[in-house]
């Protein structure tokens, strides 16, 4: 069967520091991958998609980047992050085509101060 | 564009009453639909989901929802609720192209003894 894993779990970071969130799917090959964040009291915003090793789509611009350095492993980064980056940060994974269902991972809760 | 519109941000049960929450979208293609639960600090569930065939979609947790294309909805219902349901709930629909699925604001249900 097939598990996502997110770590870490929770953060604390103080403004301006560097950021790095990682996702691991297992028991599956070429999944789609996906970021999103949960502000408070707001509903889910997509971040960041992947198809493949190196394909990463952007929804929304801001200091946010993705990478996908192996087929089942997706990493969020920040150079220097900001407030208002505090958040519920969301991994998923689907097959084929992107209009299937997704699986979520149990979440990376990151308070910026 | 695709999009989903969920009624209500907040809806309020007595443990025994019947759940209703609402999900109309809008897609210029037939759509799949998506119902999702999360529970406070943790990722989403996959409740039930509508691709083609029957419109009534039985979900885990005693939970269904039927596909009404003229009405353009995708209702979620459970004939009683339990203290066990309390949580966020969200809608998704499928968007035209291989592109990501399109998520609602989310309902939170609350649950009264």
């Amino acid at each position: 069967s097939q598990t996502i894993h997110q770590w870490p779990a929770t953060l604390v970071q103080p403004v301006g520091s560097p950021l790095s969130l990682e996702c691991t799917v297992e028991g599956t090959s070429n999944p789609n991958l996906y970021w999103y964040r949960q502000a408070a009291g707001r509903g889910l915003q997509l971040l960041f998609y992947s198809v493949g090793i190196g394909q990463i789509s952007s929804e929304v611009p801001q200091n946010l980047s993705a990478s996908r350095p192996q087929d089942r492993q997706f990493i969020l980064s920040s150079k220097k992050l900001l407030l208002s980056d505090s958040g519920f940060y969301l991994c998923a994974w689907s097959t084929d085509s992107l209009s299937y269902e997704q699986y979520f991972g149990p979440g990376t809760r990151l308070t910026v101060t | 564009a695709q999009s989903v519109t969920q009624l209500g941000s907040h809806v309020s049960v007595s443990e025994g009453a019947l759940v209703l929450l609402r999900c109309n979208y809008s897609s210029s293609v037939p759509p799949y639909l998506f119902w999702y639960v999360q529970y406070p600090n943790q990722g989403l569930q996959l409740l039930l989901k509508y691709t083609t065939g029957a419109t009534l979609v039985k979900g885990i947790n005693g939970f269904e929802a039927e596909f009404k294309k003229s009405e353009t909805s995708f209702h979620l219902t459970k004939p009683s609720a339990h203290m066990s349901d309390a949580a966020e709930y969200f809608c998704a629909v499928s968007r035209s192209g291989n592109t990501p699925l399109v998520f609602g604001k989310g309902t939170r249900l609350s649950v009264i003894a």
